[in-house]
């Protein structure tokens, strides 16, 4: 079976500080997809970035971007000039290229401080 | 832009007790699907359609019952609620369903339900 698992349950690093969030997968598989949302306190979940499994370039957007090691089966984000609305919950999600089921982390609850 | 829309944003049950969380989206999206979100745990599928008239069960989809009569509506219901389905429930739509690729999921906000 499919895990994800997201190793650190919260973190704040102070504002304009660089953070990188953990995020490991367990599969077989070797067609698929690894996602990070963002949940801030309104509940909706955003979709920060997507990778391809398939693609050995890291996905970048703006101050996001991920160190996906395939090999190590991990998927690590890192926010850079981090502002206080990146304040949320992030999750890391796994899609299976067969069925297309996402697979969700538990979550890391990321603090931005003043 | 509405997006996805979900109601109620809160509802308290007593054990037993039968209800529906609606869930409508205004964009035209063929795939919607319900996750159940717990704490300490990641989001779980209960029930998903890629179309109307068409449903398949998810990772979770014991005490739930879903239907897709149109393309914009996706109720969940509980038939007999129990306190194991407290839990914030979200629904989430797609153009087509989601491959990875270009697909964006859209959230509604999400419906805390508490069972008593």
């Amino acid at each position: 079976a499919q895990t994800v698992t997201q190793s650190q349950p919260e973190m704040s690093v102070q504002e304009a500080e660089t953070v990188t969030l953990s995020c490991t997968y367990d599969t077989s598989e070797s067609n698929y997809y690894l996602f990070w949302y963002k949940q801030p306190p309104s509940r909706q979940m955003i979709l920060v970035i997507r990778q391809e499994a398939y693609k050995q370039q890291n996905a970048t957007e703006n101050r996001f971007s991920v160190n996906f090691q395939k090999a190590a089966k991990s998927f690590s984000l890192k926010i850079s000039d981090s502002q206080l609305g990146d304040t949320a919950m992030y999750f890391c999600a796994f899609m299976r290229g067969s069925n297309y089921q996402l697979i969700w982390g538990a979550g890391t609850k990321l603090i931005i401080k003043p | 832009n509405a997006g996805v829309t979900q109601t109620p944003k809160f509802q308290v049950l007593k054990t037993g007790q039968s209800m529906t969380l609606q869930c409508a989206q205004d964009m035209n999206h063929e795939y919607m699907s319900w996750y159940r979100q717990d704490p300490g745990m990641g989001l779980r599928l209960i029930h998903y359609s890629v179309g109307a008239g068409i449903t398949d069960q998810g990772e979770v989809p014991n005490g739930y019952n879903v239907s897709r009569s149109t393309t914009e509506d996706f109720p969940l219901r509980l038939l007999s609620a129990a306190p194991s389905q407290t839990s914030v429930y979200f629904c989430a739509s797609s153009y087509s369903m989601p491959r990875g690729q270009n697909e964006k999921l859209f959230f509604g906000s999400g419906t805390q339900l508490s069972v008593l």
